[in-house]
């Protein structure tokens, strides 16, 4: 079955470094997403990306997130200055519908990120 | 505001039947989504409903009342395995996923 894949699995860095989270999302899927989740509270949307660009953002993807599609397989989300309050597990998606209603999202097994 | 409420915790009995109840208000509505999480996973797709009325897969079926604002996710015949969060999650008029914090299942023997 096809799957979306994130490395690394687990980064630690320390407060101001910049982190870069990838994926790879299932190859003939269109819409990519970005989600985090600190432990033990909710999923929280960053941001959507069709067709090379940032569809959708939500409040926490502020000046300090970016992403990118570098070329035709992954898609990457970049932190410049990490924060404490940056520790969080960061879920890739991908769907083959964006604007659809059963937009069914593939999770990838995320990357936990903690900043020291 | 847009807002997605369901339980914080439940405990049922291994061979039980458990309904995971889930009430919404959000702008529009284009579906609802029941993902499965396990501790430390991605969540992975149960259901979808934009109907009105019951979907039924294997042991797990899913409810729908959009006049109501309510969904229940039902699973019978428990196993240890099903010992998981489950999220509930509204499509809003902008095509939107809005989650809920999840219901954390404790499956007991």
């Amino acid at each position: 079955e096809p799957e979306v894949t994130q490395t690394p699995s687990h980064q630690v860095t320390q407060m101001g470094q910049e982190v870069i989270l990838r994926c790879v999302p299932i190859s003939n899927h269109l819409y990519f997403y970005w989600y985090r989740q600190i432990l033990g509270q909710k999923v929280e949307f960053l941001v959507s990306f069709y067709n090379n660009e940032i569809s959708e953002k939500s409040e926490i993807f502020d000046d300090q997130f970016s992403v990118e599609r570098p070329d035709g397989s992954n898609f990457t989300l970049k932190i410049r200055s990490t924060k404490l309050e940056d520790s969080a597990m960061y879920f890739c998606a991908s769907s083959e519908a964006g604007h659809s209603g059963a937009n069914v999202l593939t999770f990838g097994a995320g990357s936990r990120l903690t900043v020291l | 505001g847009q807002n997605i409420d369901q339980p914080t915790e439940m405990t049922a009995t291994e061979g039980a039947i458990v309904q995971i109840n889930c009430t919404y208000q959000t702008s529009g509505f284009n579906g609802l989504f029941w993902y499965q999480q396990h501790a430390g996973e991605a969540p992975t797709f149960l259901s979808y409903n934009v109907l009105d009325g019951l979907e039924e897969k294997g042991r797990f079926s899913s409810f729908l009342s959009r006049s109501k604002g309510y969904s229940y996710l039902l699973l019978k015949e428990l196993q240890m395995k099903d010992s998981a969060s489950y999220l509930c999650a509204v499509m809003d008029s902008n095509y939107q996923l809005i989650w809920g914090a999840g219901t954390k299942l404790i499956i007991k023997p």
